[in-house]
């Protein structure tokens, strides 16, 4: 049974940084690109950040450019998202997801809360 | 970016009923779309991929048509468990996007 669970999350500061952990099992992780997508509270869902099987190619929405980092390691079988700079408007549940390329983005953690405040 | 519009946002429907959602795309997307369905304080759940494949384990009173830009689920028989949120997302180019959701709400 594919199984992802988000950590890390928590309440900071604006400007502060922050890192997401997403631990997966139940399949061959270094086999599959991995996706974190937040989801503003009552808000609709957003595709943040996306990487290759290997790591050698990630993406991200330009609001997050320059600022987040999407990483992994496949020794570990962990995705993480690296969070610089934040600000109020990255306040969200953060979902990572893993990739099929047939399908897109296909199973789904259950999620972490990140609130950015003073 | 490509924008996904879902219409309506909201919809009221009863057990048994037939319902359909829409998903328009601000550009071609092939068959790029997914549908999921969120339930209140849960994950999203892929439940149509690539307009018309049923994702395995989810009923087959789900269906999905479109091509290009016009997409839509249809629910065939509403049952008590369906009632949730659904989102369309393409990942036909990025940066990826979704819609921003047709809640079905019991009438």
């Amino acid at each position: 049974e594919v199984q992802l669970v988000e950590s890390g999350g928590g309440l900071v500061q604006p400007g502060r940084s922050l890192k997401l952990s997403c631990a997966a099992s139940g399949f061959t992780f270094s086999n599959y690109g991995m996706h974190w997508i937040r989801q503003a509270p009552t808000k609709g869902l957003e595709w943040v950040a996306s990487i290759s099987p290997s790591g050698g190619s990630t993406y991200y929405r330009d609001s997050v450019k320059g600022r987040f980092t999407i990483s992994r390691d496949n020794a570990k079988s962990t995705l993480y998202l690296q969070m610089d700079s934040l600000r109020s408007e990255d306040t969200a549940t953060y979902y990572c997801a893993t990739d099929r390329p047939t399908t897109g983005i296909h199973y789904w953690g259950q999620g972490v809360m990140v609130t950015v405040s003073s | 970016d490509i924008q996904m519009t879902q219409s309506p946002s909201v919809l009221s429907a009863s057990v048994g009923d037939r319902v359909t959602l829409n998903c328009k795309a601000s550009q071609n997307i092939n068959k790029y779309l997914n549908w999921y369905q969120q339930k209140l304080g849960e994950a999203p759940k892929l439940l149509i991929y690539n307009t018309n494949n049923l994702q395995t384990g989810i009923p087959s009173r789900f269906s999905g048509s479109g091509s290009g830009t016009d997409f839509t689920l249809t629910i065939s028989s509403l049952q008590p468990e369906d009632f949730a949120t659904y989102f369309c997302f393409q990942h036909n180019s990025w940066p990826l996007t979704f819609g921003s959701g047709t809640k079905l709400e019991i009438k």
